[in-house]
């Protein structure tokens, strides 16, 4: 089946250090792949997506490419920030499965000044 | 604005209890889903519904069952609680199933059952 694979946290990081965090995944066909951000006491919300090989998402200083030869969506940012603190999730949906999301199991970034 | 509510933010149950969790979207949307959040294992499919009426089971929906009556509305039931079900709840909605577009998820409900 289908699954998602991404670093262990937490990250901590400095003010306007630079972030990479891992995405792996596995699937047949031709997944979507998203990265959900949870703030502290919210829901998730969509991040950035991306939904065809070589794509890259982007929102809010965050991006990520779709790497089909590495099966990987790799999450970056150039400088992080304190209010960037959260819970980030890799997921993917894979075709002709209902838009069912299949998640990693999530990275805790904590950003100190 | 989109939105998904949760009928509770905390909620605190005994073991053997009938527990409702309940959402609500007021976008229309036809898909809703639910899922459990721990620690260590992310988000985990219970069970979703692709329209009225219709419900299909995630990857864990033991120990659970749903109901969708009306199209906005997708209740979550645990028949009888178990201590294993304390948990983060997140309920979700996306426009049409098959697609994929963003999920817009609720804010959660922290369940604890003593």
């Amino acid at each position: 089946g289908d699954s998602v694979t991404q670093m262990e946290g937490p990250v901590t990081l400095s003010e306007e250090a630079f972030l990479t965090i891992n995405c792996t995944y596995t699937a047949t066909g031709y997944p979507s792949l998203f990265w959900y951000v949870q703030y502290p006491g919210e829901g998730l919300q969509l991040l950035l997506k991306a939904t065809k090989a070589d794509d890259k998402g982007s929102n809010k200083g965050f991006e990520a490419t779709y790497r089909k030869e590495t099966t990987s969506f790799h999450l970056e940012k150039g400088s992080v920030q304190v209010s960037d603190s959260a819970v980030y999730f890799c997921a993917l949906i894979n075709t002709g499965t209902a838009s069912k999301l299949t998640f990693g199991t999530g990275t805790r970034l904590q950003v100190t000044l | 604005d989109v939105k998904v509510t949760q009928s509770s933010r905390y909620l605190v149950k005994r073991t053997g209890e009938k527990v409702f969790l309940e959402c609500v979207q007021d976008m229309d949307h036809e898909n809703m889903f639910w899922y459990r959040q721990d620690p260590g294992l992310g988000l985990r499919l219970i069970y979703f519904s692709y329209d009225v009426k219709m419900k299909e089971k995630g990857d864990i929906p033991e120990g659970y069952s749903v109901s969708r009556e009306k199209k906005e509305r997708f209740s979550l039931i645990l028949e009888s609680a178990s201590t294993n079900q304390t948990s983060m709840y997140l309920c979700a909605s996306t426009l049409e199933a098959g697609g994929v577009d963003e999920q817009f998820f609720g804010p959660g409900t922290r369940l604890t059952v003593l």
